[in-house]
Parts: C-alpha cells; sequence; structure tokens
C-alpha cells in the first residue's frame, strides 16, 4: 500500500460544483504540500500546510490538515474549467525536511 | 515560470543509446532532485543533492548515472535503458524550509 493514499483517483464535476480531494497518510505528516499538474508538464505549487488545524485558502481553492487523522483534505468552490488537472499530495515523513513522498494524484475534469 | 529549466522536454532513445537530461535553475537554492513520474504510480525519488553532493539514491538502477557540477546544473545520463524506464523525468529544487520548485519535465520514451 502506499504511503500517501489519495481519493478520488479520478474525478468529473460539472462547472460552477464544489468538490473535495482528500489525501491520508499512514505515517505521521511533518509538512503537507499541495500541487497541480497538467498532463505531461511540471508540479506547480499551490499551498502547504505545516501545522494541525491549518488552513489556508487561494482564490477558490482551500486546503486544511487534521494533524490527527494524518490526512489533508483541499476543497474548490465553484470550479471552473481552468480547475482541471492533476492535484497531488505530497508530505514530508520523516521530518528531516529534505525529501517528499508523493500521493498518487487525482485527475479533475470540469466539464461546461 | 518557476526557475527550474529541464532541456529536452521530449526524448525518443533506443536501447543501446546513451543520452543525458539536463536540470537548470537560477534560484540559488542548495537542494536538487530528480523524480521519475510513471502512469498511475506516485511520483518515484531517485536521487537528492545537497550543496552539489548526492545526499540520497533512492536503489536506482545504474544505468541512471546523476551529476551535479556546480549548484545552478543538475545532469541525469542515461545508458541502456529498458521500456519500462520510460515515463516523465522531473528536476526540482529546494531553498531552505521551502517548497520543491519543479522544472517542465523531460518526457522519455524508450523504444
Amino acid at each position: 500500500s502506499q504511503e500517501l493514499e489519495q481519493s478520488p483517483q479520478s474525478l468529473i464535476v460539472q462547472e460552477g460544483k464544489n468538490l473535495t480531494i482528500n489525501c491520508t497518510s499512514s505515517k505521521t505528516l511533518y509538512g503537507l504540500y499541495w500541487y497541480k499538474q497538467k498532463y505531461g508538464e511540471g508540479l506547480i505549487f499551490l499551498m502547504m500546510l505545516q501545522k494541525g488545524g491549518e488552513e489556508k485558502s487561494h482564490e477558490k481553492i482551500t486546503a486544511k490538515l487534521d494533524e490527527k487523522k494524518q490526512q489533508s483534505s483541499l476543497h474548490i468552490t465553484a470550479s471552473q474549467p481552468s480547475h482541471a488537472g492533476i492535484y497531488l499530495c505530497g508530505a514530508d515523513l520523516t521530518g528531516g525536511g529534505n525529501k517528499l513522498t508523493f500521493g498518487t494524484g487525482t485527475q479533475l475534469k470540469v466539464e461546461l | 515560470e518557476t526557475g527550474v529549466t529541464q532541456t529536452p522536454r521530449h526524448l525518443v532513445m533506443g536501447m543501446t543509446n546513451k543520452k543525458s537530461l539536463k536540470c537548470e535553475q537560477h534560484l540559488g537554492h542548495n537542494a536538487m532532485y530528480w523524480y521519475k513520474q510513471s502512469a498511475k504510480k506516485p511520483l518515484e525519488l531517485m536521487f537528492v543533492y545537497n550543496f552539489k553532493e548526492q545526499t540520497e539514491n533512492n536503489s536506482v538502477p545504474s544505468r541512471f548515472s546523476p551529476e551535479c557540477p556546480n549548484s545552478s546544473h543538475l545532469f541525469l545520463h542515461l545508458h541502456t535503458l529498458q521500456p519500462e524506464d520510460s515515463a516523465l523525468y522531473l528536476c526540482a529544487t529546494r531553498g531552505a524550509g521551502e517548497k520543491l520548485f519543479f522544472g517542465s519535465g523531460t518526457q522519455l520514451s524508450v523504444l
């Protein structure tokens, strides 16, 4: 099994709908990062969460960290076609801060 | 534009070829990484360099050979690869206490 599990693996939503992507770790989280990727391209940083209960927002995207559950969620409000892509969570699972372990990603499609 | 540039963007090579992937950064970061991304798999960390010294080799086969000649450049030398090595190879850099900055990747196909 993976150290970081993302759900769902893929998601199709209608434009304007809200959605949530989850990232669950089998180990203690020392830092949690959310990235977005377009197919075949590099990862673009979205948000970083480091403290339990922390919540950050940027435009219509909100990320939360539940340290006790070793889980993070990414919520998109009123989705737009520009939100389509692959969302990946990455985490520092060692506390050393030098490398990130990634989940398998969630592919999001937004239909008009 | 993340400040991390990878070349080439696409590469097709035969199993007997030798090729190199290049990563260049202008961020002044001291840590540089090679990740491999295969379909339906998580990103796999391959190598980590800190201050030009290799600090991690994640059990990568010897047909992949990294090189970090200076703090701005990172190479991945490839020789006698297998078809299952076909993947997107991503370079990333990191400053102290910061997030990873990724390049756009090299899409590699081994025939």
